[in-house]
């Protein structure tokens, strides 16, 4: 079973489209995360969400908008897409531990590579 | 604010060469742990390594082994009698502690490529 899992895989579209990615983790964690990787593998954060409540917002275009119907789940909605919105989205999660703080290990899941033409 | 920086964009070495991969971090926390992930050419990103902030311990893992000191602020990592099969890019990061969650930030990567 996979961990941590995405859908789709691979995504190309047309600009001014909206498209979606899925992300699914099946670790039983509370926090689930969403982070880009750009042309030039930079990977940056976008959203967090701990038991379904956003807690990271990162400056990303109000064209991003990520649903979390359970903690199980986090999906992101893109906008009107755009040629700089290529990339590669990775979704992750990790567990916080009740009354700790959390130590930062990322599941990662495969990556969904966007490609907006 | 937290920064992770990798120096080295990419290394090349010939297979069975050691190789160290610099990273080095500023944080104003004093709670914090650092990572090592590697990517493969196939994308994924593979978990190698957590250290926190007041284990200062080095760790040895077959090939592995990473050299984490607070006074220059250094988390390398080595690869010992590298292997093609090794080939990747190699992220450094560092996550401070917080209570719901953790945030990730990555150093910009090394591609390690391992010649035959």
């Amino acid at each position: 079973d996979t961990a941590v899992s995405q859908t789709p895989k691979y995504l190309v579209t047309q600009m001014g489209n909206d498209k979606s990615i899925k992300c699914e983790q099946n670790l039983g964690h509370d926090t689930m995360y969403w982070y880009k990787q750009d042309s030039k593998k930079f990977l940056k954060i976008m959203f967090s969400y701990n038991n379904k409540e956003l807690i990271i917002n990162e400056t990303v275009p109000n064209r991003f908008s990520p649903k979390s119907p359970d903690k199980a789940h986090l999906n992101l909605h893109i906008n009107s897409l755009e040629l700089g919105d290529s990339a590669v989205y990775f979704c992750a999660s990790s567990q916080v531990v009740r009354g700790l703080a959390s130590t930062g290990e990322l599941f990662f899941g495969e990556g969904s590579r966007l490609t907006v033409l | 604010a937290q920064k992770v920086t990798q120096a080295q964009t990419e290394i090349s070495v010939v297979e069975k060469e050691d190789v160290t991969l610099d990273c080095v971090y500023e944080t104003r926390d004093t709670t914090y742990y650092l990572f090592w992930y590697k990517q493969p050419p196939s994308g994924e990103l593979v978990f190698l390594i957590r250290r926190n902030s007041f284990d200062e311990q080095n760790e040895i893992s077959g090939r592995y082994s990473w050299n984490f000191q607070k006074s220059t602020s250094s988390f390398n990592f080595t690869i010992t009698a590298s292997q093609v099969v090794d080939s990747a890019v190699y992220f450094c990061a560092l996550s401070e502690e917080e209570t719901s969650g953790s945030r990730l930030t990555f150093g910009e990567g090394t591609q390690l490529t391992v010649n035959p």
